[in-house]
Parts: C-alpha cells; sequence; structure tokens
C-alpha cells in the first residue's frame, strides 16, 4: 500500500523556521519526483515546489512565494523528502501536503502537517 | 503559468443523477512524446484533505469508485459523477502537472439538490 506521511509541522513566530518530512512507503521513491503543496484555510491548493529524482539530477523548482526563503532536498536511503522552510511569514500558514510522481502514477497525498505562522 | 478553470462554480445534483465539471487549460497539458494528458482531479471533502480521483486525464486511482471518470485531451476536460452519491458532496479541483508550477482550478463545490 502507497503511503505518503508529512510530518514536522507546528506553531512558529515569524521569521523563524520549520522542517517538514514527507516519509514514503509502497512505491519507488528513488525513481519519483517529490511535490509539495499547501493549503491555507479555507483557500485553494498552492504548488510549493519539487525536487526530482537522482537520474534528473535532483533538480528542484519553486513558486515564486517562497523561492530564496523554502528548500527541497531528499534522502533515498531513508525514502524520505524534506521542505526546510526559513525566514517565514503569516500567509505561510497552511497544511502542508506531499505527492509523488512517477512516469507513470500520480500518488495519493498525504494527511498533511499544519504549519502555523503567528507571533 | 498554466492557468485552469473549471466551470460551474457549484453545482446542485439530485441523488442518482449525473453531475458534470469541466475544466480548461490556458494552454495544452497534452504531452506529445507520450501522448499523455497531465490532468488530474481531486476530491476534498470538509475537513479532509484532498483526495486523488483521476490522473493522465482518465485513469481512476487505486480505490476510487468507478462512478467518477475522467476525459478529455488537450486544453478541455471534464469530471463525471454517473450517479451522485450523498458521500460524494464536496469541492472538486483539476490541476494540471504538466509543467511547474503545478495549478490548480479555483474548484467546484458539488451540493445535493
Amino acid at each position: 500500500e502507497v503511503q505518503l506521511v508529512e510530518s514536522g509541522g507546528g506553531l512558529v513566530q515569524p521569521g523563524e523556521s520549520l522542517k517538514l518530512s514527507c516519509a514514503a512507503s509502497g512505491f519507488t521513491f528513488s525513481d519519483s519526483a517529490m511535490h509539495w503543496v499547501r493549503q491555507a484555510s479555507g483557500k485553494g491548493l498552492e504548488w510549493v515546489g519539487r525536487i526530482r529524482s537522482k537520474p534528473n539530477n535532483y533538480a528542484t523548482a519553486y513558486a515564486a512565494s517562497v523561492k530564496g526563503r523554502f528548500t527541497i532536498s531528499r534522502d533515498d536511503s531513508k525514502n524520505t523528502a524534506y521542505l526546510q522552510m526559513n525566514s517565514l511569514k503569516t500567509e505561510d500558514t497552511a497544511v502542508y501536503y506531499c505527492t509523488a510522481l512517477t512516469a507513470d502514477v500520480l500518488y495519493n497525498w498525504g494527511q498533511g502537517t499544519l504549519v502555523t505562522v503567528s507571533s | 503559468d498554466i492557468v485552469m478553470t473549471q466551470s460551474p462554480d457549484s453545482l446542485a445534483v439530485s441523488l442518482g443523477e449525473r453531475a458534470t465539471i469541466n475544466c480548461k487549460s490556458s494552454q495544452s497539458v497534452l504531452y506529445r512524446s507520450n501522448n499523455k494528458n497531465y490532468l488530474a482531479w481531486h476530491q476534498q471533502k470538509p475537513g479532509q484533505p484532498p483526495k486523488l480521483l483521476t490522473y493522465w486525464a482518465s485513469t481512476r486511482a487505486s480505490g476510487v469508485p468507478d462512478r467518477f471518470s475522467g476525459s478529455g485531451s488537450g486544453t478541455d476536460f471534464t469530471l463525471t459523477i454517473s450517479s451522485l452519491q450523498a458521500e460524494d458532496v464536496a469541492v472538486y479541483y483539476c490541476q494540471q502537472y504538466y509543467s511547474t508550477p503545478w495549478t490548480f482550478g479555483q474548484g467546484t463545490k458539488v451540493e445535493i439538490k
């Protein structure tokens, strides 16, 4: 069974940092591009960024709203992707989800992890 | 960025009747080299995370009932619920994953008439 489990969310103050994890199982993680998407309360879905697989040089891409502040990484030995969030702003408050995309399959989201940025 | 536009914004359908949601992309999401449309549909019920319904425009995700079907190609896509059930009340989003940034439609709220 495919599982994606996000963790690491919490309450932080503006300007602080937080690192989220996305633990994957049930599929070949190393073949997948890993994406992060977020959803503020009562709002739609917003893509945050992605990291490609090793054959694609672990290439990353980010939404304009987070570029320069967020960094996505992965550890294929642990089947885990990460989202390092620095210089957090109140507008980064959202539930963060991860998903995986291979050449053949787009996988379902995890349950998400809530990040609240507030003073 | 590719803009995804859904119609209608909301829809009320009687139980057992068909529900149809449309999605239009501002540019084609059909990748010619593999003939795949990089288009997905998601369902989100109140207080729950979004759930993937279909991808590659028409491939149902694991465990999704066959009353949900996706169709279309290029820039015009449709999600059809063939016989609406009470548990289908939700907001539905289309999404392109043809290019980054991935983009989503604004959502269509489906209710029971």
